[in-house]
């Protein structure tokens, strides 16, 4: 069955420095995976999505993740941290045909200027 | 468009009581979510829908129903609530793609903050 695994719970970083957030998946397929993010009380957003076209896919914001299938690995990155990146960050894989999503327990991403 | 809507935003319940949320979404999407959202462990689907009249069970059901009897909106109601109710509901939406699978991006709304006391 597919499922996410995220590494951190809470990753914190410096206003300039690069963020890594680190997402494994199970599948027992070529997975879909999705990076969604989360600022405090709002809704969710779609980062970035990987669909078995390119491993390396960029989303919003300056966000880019890289799929490896040797690793089972999509992680999260960003070259420079901007104050208004804190949020919370769910890594994501389909399960069934009916776009049924499987979240990650997610990363808190906090950011020092 | 005003995308996938939520009521009510919070909502107190007392033990025993009942409640519906409404979901609505004017994006014309098939497919439909419940998910509720608890500290440390992301979103979990409840229930979802793939189209008007029809619903199936997800990761979490119990304790709670469902309805689709129109395309744009579901329904998620509590019979009778209990303090483990107690969370954040998020409705999504999305198409459902030609072939399965690479369209799956979901549309959020902001959600609602239930809490049973």
């Amino acid at each position: 069955a597919q499922s996410v695994t995220q590494l951190d719970s809470h990753v914190s970083v410096s206003e300039g420095t690069p963020v890594l957030l680190r997402c494994n998946y199970s599948s027992s397929y070529s997975p879909s995976l999705f990076w969604y993010v989360q600022h405090p009380n709002k809704g969710l957003q779609l980062l970035l999505k990987y669909t078995s076209a390119a491993t390396l896919v960029k989303g919003i914001n300056g966000f880019e993740a890289e799929f490896k299938k040797s690793e089972t690995s999509f992680h999260l990155t960003k070259p420079s941290a901007h104050m208004s990146d804190a949020a919370e960050y769910f890594c994501v894989v389909i399960r069934g045909s009916q776009g049924n999503l499987i979240f990650g327990k997610g990363t808190k991403l906090s950011v020092k200027p | 468009n005003a995308g996938v809507t939520q009521t009510p935003k919070f909502r107190v319940l007392k033990t025993g009581q009942s409640m519906t949320l409404l979901c609505a979404q004017d994006m014309n999407h098939e497919y439909m979510y419940w998910y509720r959202q608890d500290p440390g462990m992301g979103l979990r689907l409840i229930h979802y829908s793939v189209g008007e009249g029809t619903t199936a069970k997800g990761e979490v059901p119990d304790g709670y129903n469902v309805s689709r009897l129109k395309k744009q909106n579901f329904l998620l109601g509590l019979e009778s609530a209990a303090p483990s109710q107690t969370s954040v509901y998020f409705c999504a939406s999305t198409n459902a793609a030609e072939g399965g699978g690479s369209s799956y991006e979901q549309y959020f709304g902001p959600g609602t903050r239930l809490t049973v006391t």
